[in-house]
């Protein structure tokens, strides 16, 4: 079946530093894929998607490139803040028909000053 | 426009009491889901319901767990004779109809003591 697998967390850094978490899936044909944000105690947010393959996701200074080739979706920000510090959950659409949604396990972030 | 709403955000419940979680879709939504995230995991699926009508339960456990969608009123998920290994946090997503794109809700603490 369809699976999502991200790098293990925490991942620590400090302000301004370069961020990657890592994300590969396994599916039947090319799903649309998702990166979402879920800070403490609250709901997940969708940060950013890719609908087909080269795609380029992007917002708030969060970047992730569907690649086919290797089967990823990585995360990426040249400069990370405090305010960062979060679970990112990266995510494929299931496209069995009925639009659920596969998550990764989420990688938490803490970002230090 | 209000966003998926959840009540309550917290519910302590005794082993072998029963468990209502409510959710209200985003206004113009007909299309809701349920995931649960267990301590430290991502999100599974459970169920994915249109108003009176579930699509796709293939996520939800074959006992004690039942949801519905009325055509009026939230979206109720129901957990009867709860035992400890029931304890996560339960959201629910809402899409319009024809869009994959789901938008979260805040999520219910469910903890059975």
């Amino acid at each position: 079946g369809n699976s999502v697998t991200q790098m293990e967390g925490p991942v620590t850094l400090s302000e301004e530093a370069f961020l990657t978490i890592n994300c590969t899936y396994t599916a039947t044909g090319y799903p649309s894929l998702f990166w979402y944000v879920q800070y403490p105690g609250e709901g997940l947010q969708l940060l950013l998607k890719a609908t087909k393959a080269d795609d380029k996701g992007s917002n708030k200074g969060f970047e992730a490139t569907y690649r086919k080739e290797t089967t990823s979706f990585h995360l990426e920000k040249g400069s990370v803040q405090v305010s960062d510090s979060a679970v990112y959950f990266c995510a494929l659409l299931d496209s069995g028909g009925y639009n659920k949604l596969i998550f990764g396990a989420g990688t938490r972030l803490a970002v230090h000053p | 426009n209000a966003g998926v709403m959840q009540n309550p955000r917290h519910l302590v419940r005794r082993r072998g009491q029963e468990a209502r979680l409510r959710c209200s879709p985003m206004k113009g939504h007909s299309h809701v889901y349920w995931y649960r995230q267990l301590p430290e995991e991502g999100l599974k699926f459970m169920v994915y319901l249109q108003k009176e009508n579930i699509i796709d339960e293939s996520g939800m456990p074959k006992e004690r767990f039942s949801a519905e969608f009325p055509k009026e009123g939230p979206s109720i998920l129901r957990i009867q004779q709860v035992v400890r290994g029931d304890s996560a946090a339960y959201f629910c997503a809402s899409s319009p109809a024809g869009d994959y794109e789901q938008y979260f809700g805040p999520g219910t603490r469910l903890t059975v003591t």
